[in-house]
């Protein structure tokens, strides 16, 4: 199984403020995805990247692909309460059995 | 509206006692799969199913079991269950297993074995 360390693993902000969350790998992925989960629900796709280097936008959320496919990154601006939840990445290689990292926990407060 | 549903949300048994948690998709998907979540250990696959009769195991499978008779349906038998099986279980449906579809979650199901 492919291993994706995300980090980092809790992150306590303010409103307005931007942060960055990581997932990395030693492995390269033919594609990687992010998704949130909100406090008792299923995670739900952000976005999905497959070509190294790409830039996805997502209103005030940026993720990012590594160049050598084996790392991304999420960057939210002036983060909202909203914007609390789980978010995982999700890294697909040879084989079609996707693998989850641990999630970034996120807390937004007002 | 196309989504996931896995039943129950929420069950307290009792050690050794056999169950089922269901699953069904609307979405004619090919992929399902079943995933637990833990806290600090995020989600592991139990099982998954590329198609109907297929099936095979994930990173946890050991005091489980899963079915694949019918495209829509995936259940997630515990025969014995233990307290160590106590947690979040999603089942969980794709396109196809290939890299980069969006998978569908459930909303989840709380276990809990005492």
């Amino acid at each position: 199984t492919q291993l994706l360390e995300q980090s980092p693993q809790f992150l306590s902000i303010q409103e307005g403020e931007n942060l960055t969350v990581y997932c990395n790998s030693s492995s390269v992925f033919s594609s990687l995805q992010w998704y949130r989960q909100e406090p008792g629900e299923g995670p739900v796709l952000l976005v999905t990247v497959v070509t190294g280097g790409e830039v996805k936008k997502l209103k005030r959320l940026t993720f990012q692909f590594g160049d050598a496919r084996k790392d991304s990154s999420l960057h939210i601006t002036a983060a909202q309460p909203g914007d609390t939840g789980l978010y995982l990445c999700a890294g697909s290689g040879g084989s079609y059995i996707p693998t989850f990292g641990r999630g970034t926990s996120l807390i937004v407060h007002p | 509206e196309a989504q996931v549903t896995q039943n129950p949300r929420y069950l307290i048994t009792v050690t050794g006692k056999k169950l089922t948690v269901t699953c069904s998709q609307n979405m004619n998907h090919e992929y399902m799969s079943w995933y637990r979540q833990d806290p600090g250990l995020g989600l592991r696959q139990i099982y998954y199913s590329m198609n109907v009769e297929v099936t095979d195991k994930g990173d946890v499978p050991e005091g489980y079991k899963v079915s694949r008779k019918e495209k829509r349906n995936f259940p997630l038998i515990l025969e014995s269950p233990s307290p160590n099986q106590t947690s979040l279980y999603f089942c969980a449906s794709s396109l196809t297993g290939g890299p980069g579809n969006t998978i569908y979650f459930g909303e989840g199901s709380w276990l809990t074995v005492v």
